[in-house]
């Protein structure tokens, strides 16, 4: 079955430590996205990835870093200069056309807690 | 003014009851729509995509008014399965890379 993969599902994480958090998705999509929610908010993008080895900014980037080696696999690593890093991470994927945009697809999120 | 709006919520009905929910973007050049259903600590799913036609699927009518950036989704007939946070999603541009999400209308059905 296509979709998306991410892990790990929970993660605990002390203050000062880096996290990489796995994304990756055997839909053939061109584009892939990480967000972040916040309890009663909505979603903020993070960076997203439009082709191999090229990514760009979104709203919230700073304290995060990605990669895109194959374009399968958009790993996002939360640094240690991210203030408030405690959320709910949503890698999401989708087909990059003519025309308007088709639906994003979610992994099933990474819920990171700092202790 | 945030880039999409919706209803604040939450909103408990009972069952059968029909509810509605509001949604406002303010980038006229917008071209794609959608409403995303959340269950709690879940991942977004579609629910469905907004057509200028407008559409329907079963129970839910989703509509678009482009010349009041506006856009609805009726769902009749609720049942306790729909209970879930909906999310409106705007899509600024082609290639898919500018959606931009509401903050979530929570809706409680009721036995």
């Amino acid at each position: 079955d296509g979709g998306i993969t991410q892990s790990p599902k929970y993660l605990f994480r002390k203050e000062g430590q880096n996290v990489t958090l796995s994304c990756e998705q055997n839909l053939n999509h061109d584009a892939m996205y990480w967000y972040r929610q916040d309890p009663g908010q909505g979603l903020r993008l993070i960076y997203y990835s439009q082709i191999v080895n090229d990514f760009q900014k979104g709203d919230i980037a700073e304290g995060y870093s990605v990669s895109r080696e194959k374009k399968e696999s958009f790993p996002l690593t939360v640094t240690s200069a991210q203030k408030n890093p405690t959320a709910f991470y949503l890698c999401a994927s989708s087909i990059i056309g003519q025309g308007p945009a088709g639906e994003l697809f979610f992994g099933e999120g990474s819920r990171l807690t700092v202790l | 003014r945030k880039e999409v709006e919706q209803d604040p919520g939450p909103f408990n009905v009972p069952e059968g009851a029909t509810v509605a929910f509001n949604c406002t973007y303010s980038n006229s050049a917008s071209q794609s729509f959608f409403w995303y259903r959340q269950d709690c600590r879940k991942e977004p799913k579609l629910l469905m995509s907004v057509y200028s036609s407008g559409n329907e699927d079963g129970r839910f009518t989703a509509q678009l008014n482009r010349a009041s950036q506006y856009i609805s989704l009726l769902i009749r007939d609720s049942k306790l399965s729909d209970s879930a946070t909906y999310l409106c999603v705007v899509n600024g541009r082609n290639y898919g890379q500018n959606f931009v999400f509401g903050p979530g209308t929570r809706l409680s059905v009721l036995p």
